[in-house]
């Protein structure tokens, strides 16, 4: 199983909005409405942001949001904030019914 | 308040084993499945397998079949991974994280275990 595709690195300044792309198959992202987003600041466990594509677990601001088309899905921060700088990674169920996570993505806030 | 306690950083020699607990407090052990997840340095998150709620089912990544054996302790909530044949390929930090049956995201998360293969 390849992991999903993301960009390296996105930035932006503080108050502007950046959106990840994640890009997997159709044996994951595109069959199954269940990407999920994470937050990794250095040295630090994975949070979770999204679930379900587009869902916020209580908690995570609404300046982030999710969505999907065909094969790829998107997290979208915005309103940039210096806190949101950090790794982030998606991650998708697999028609064998394992996981997947995305190659990751720096924010960088400037 | 729900959390996954992990086991301590481990150093070991290519070719051993490794086993690395992860102790759930909070929450209702058998009812969560736990995933065990790691990263090596610089690089992603890489899913290794599952061990199902209930009846503790497994699932593994193609790549750990027949490297890696679950294993779970009910009367202390502590679920077990374990890692043979160690390479220096292997060094990473280690994590196992809780899902709600059919959620199929992981929601909670031990703070990692640092396992080094080296000579």
């Amino acid at each position: 199983q390849s992991a999903l595709t993301q960009p390296p690195s996105v930035s932006g300044s503080p108050g502007q909005s950046v959106t990840i792309s994640c890009t997997g198959t159709s044996s994951d992202v595109g069959s199954y409405d269940r990407v999920s987003w994470y937050q990794q600041p250095p040295g630090t466990a994975p949070k979770l942001m999204i679930y379900d594509v587009s869902y916020r677990p209580s908690g995570v601001p609404d300046r982030f949001s999710g969505s999907k088309s065909g094969n790829t899905a998107s997290l979208t921060i915005s309103g940039l904030q210096t806190e949101d700088e950090s790794d982030y990674y998606c991650s998708s169920i697999t028609s064998s019914g394992t996981y997947v996570f995305g190659t990751g993505t720096k924010v960088t806030v400037l | 308040q729900v959390q996954l306690v992990q086991s301590g950083a481990e150093v070991k020699k290519p070719g051993a084993s490794v086993k690395v607990s992860c102790k759930a407090s909070g929450f209702t052990f058998t009812s969560y499945h736990i995933h065990w997840v790691r990263q090596a340095p610089g690089q992603g998150p890489e899913w290794m397998t599952i061990m199902m709620a209930g009846g503790g089912s497994t699932k593994y990544a193609r790549k750990f079949q027949g490297r890696v054996t679950l294993t779970r302790d009910t009367s202390t909530s502590t679920a077990y991974m374990e890692l043979s044949s160690l390479t220096s390929e292997d060094t990473a930090v280690y994590y196992c994280a809780a899902e709600r049956p059919n959620d199929h995201y992981m929601d909670v998360w031990g703070k990692g275990t640092t396992v080094t293969v080296s000579s």
